[in-house]
């Protein structure tokens, strides 16, 4: 069965210092797969995606992810934090058309 | 477009009450999906339509939840009767066929 783990339910991190926020899938085929943000109030935002090709994903306020099929993960990553980045990160995978699951989601605390 | 609107942004009912939530998915997208968050489970997948048809239920926990899709521009979830237990944040999202999904900032329910 499809499922997406976030193995670190709360991350606390220093800013400036770099970020890595893990996520494992378990999909059957080749998964699209989604970083999403959820600020205090605020509903989900892309942060970016992977459908297919380069398997290090660029996205939006600096973050990137590297697809790894052979670990199944899709780990998104930061090199320098800043305290607006405070926030709940979600991994997903998706079969368009069919199912979209979530991770439950990776708490981020950033200390000044 | 002013993207997915979700109505209310935040509902205290008492138990045992109807509650009606509310969504307006992006103008010319064909799924529309409803999620449920909480602390406990994360992100869940309740429901979703394309083309207005409802595809997978699988989701919804019980009778007592329901969604409608009445027209392209329209859906609402309803609980009836509703218990503290559900309260949570209830996210609506639309996309367009095989893309990312555009997230509603949610309706904060809250069941006393």
């Amino acid at each position: 069965a499809q499922s997406v783990t976030q193995p670190d339910i709360h991350i606390t991190v220093s800013e400036g210092a770099s970020l890595e926020l893990r996520c494992n899938y378990s999909y059957g085929a080749t998964p699209y797969l989604f970083w999403y943000v959820q600020s205090p109030g605020q509903g989900l935002q892309l942060l970016l995606k992977y459908f297919s090709g380069d398997t290090l994903v660029q996205g939006i306020k600096g973050f990137e992810a590297e697809f790894k099929r052979s670990q199944s993960s899709f780990n998104l990553r930061k090199p320098s934090v800043h305290w607006s980045d405070a926030a709940e990160y979600f991994c997903a995978v998706g079969d368009w058309g069919n199912q979209f699951y979530f991770g439950t989601g990776t708490s981020l605390t950033v200390i000044p | 477009d002013a993207g997915v609107i979700q109505s209310p942004r935040h509902e205290v009912t008492e138990m045992g009450q109807e509650v009606t939530l509310r969504c307006k998915p992006i103008s010319g997208h064909d799924y529309l999906f409803w999620y449920r968050q909480t602390m406990m489970r994360g992100l869940e997948l309740l429901i979703y339509f394309n083309n207005n048809v409802p595809i997978d239920d699988s989701g919804m926990p019980e009778d007592r939840f329901s969604a409608k899709m009445p027209n392209a521009s329209f859906s609402t979830l309803k609980i009836q009767p509703s218990e503290p237990r559900d309260s949570a944040v209830y996210f609506c999202a639309s996309s367009l066929g095989d893309s990312e999904a555009f997230f509603g900032q949610g309706t904060r329910l809250t069941v006393v």
